[in-house]
């Protein structure tokens, strides 16, 4: 395994640009997560994919934000009209339910957005 | 609604000493309780990983516990060195599909 990759890890934009996000998870692992985090706290979960279906998106995600995972391999994550409260760090992270007992998520190295 | 905390927020030791870094939360019903590093400005790793059903998992100088009934884990580092300087971040797992509610983490410097 090459562990969960992500693209851009670092992304800069003016706001109200939009901007898009790349996770690829571990072969066949067949979960994948997004979080955000901001600096000093611990990430919060946005949403879940099993294969290709987003079965949970959370209240933080508004309508700005859609993410996809076509397939049910690679992941996006778009933001639309970016504001400056979106920077933050944008964590991927993949599982495999049928292979582990206890389901360990390995995260990416994170993209960091900074909207100026 | 499930919150986690840690403490404490920061900490900062000599090199050798052993730690102890808390972890609490609001609801027992969890499906298990992992502890990440996450080194500045970079990804999580994972540590350790407790099911509900099980007291400790150890790995190396490493040990956590879990107490489901009283909401505490703690993670335990023996001989504390430089390299273990990072934020630990412990998070719960609810259930189901198993979504982490994480903490916001204890940074430790480790000093020579």
């Amino acid at each position: 395994d090459t562990g969960v990759s992500q693209n851009p890890r670092h992304k800069i934009t003016k706001r109200g640009q939009n901007v898009t996000f790349r996770c690829d998870p571990i072969s066949e692992h067949n979960r994948l997560y997004w979080y955000r985090q901001t600096l000093g706290q611990g990430p919060e979960f946005l949403t879940y994919f099993q294969n290709e279906a987003q079965l949970e998106k959370s209240r933080l995600l508004s309508d700005r934000f859609s993410a996809e995972r076509p397939k049910g391999s690679f992941s996006t994550l778009e933001i639309q009209r970016t504001e400056q409260g979106d920077s933050a760090m944008y964590l991927c992270a993949s599982s495999d339910t049928r292979r582990e007992v206890l389901e360990t998520q390995y995260f990416g190295p994170g993209t960091r957005l900074l909207v100026l | 609604k499930q919150e986690v905390t840690q403490i404490p927020a920061a900490l900062s030791v000599p090199e050798g000493e052993n730690l102890v870094l808390n972890c609490s939360f609001t609801d027992s019903a969890i499906y298990n309780l992992q502890w990440f590093r996450q080194d500045p400005g970079k990804g999580l790793t994972s540590l350790l990983l407790i099911q509900s059903s099980q007291r400790e998992q150890t790995s190396g100088r490493l040990n956590a516990s879990l107490d489901k009934s009283s909401g505490r884990s703690t993670l335990y580092i023996a001989a504390s060195q430089p390299g273990d300087s990072a934020t630990y971040l412990c998070a719960v797992g609810p259930g189901g599909y198993n979504k982490l509610i994480f903490g916001a983490g204890t940074r430790l410097a480790v000093h020579p």
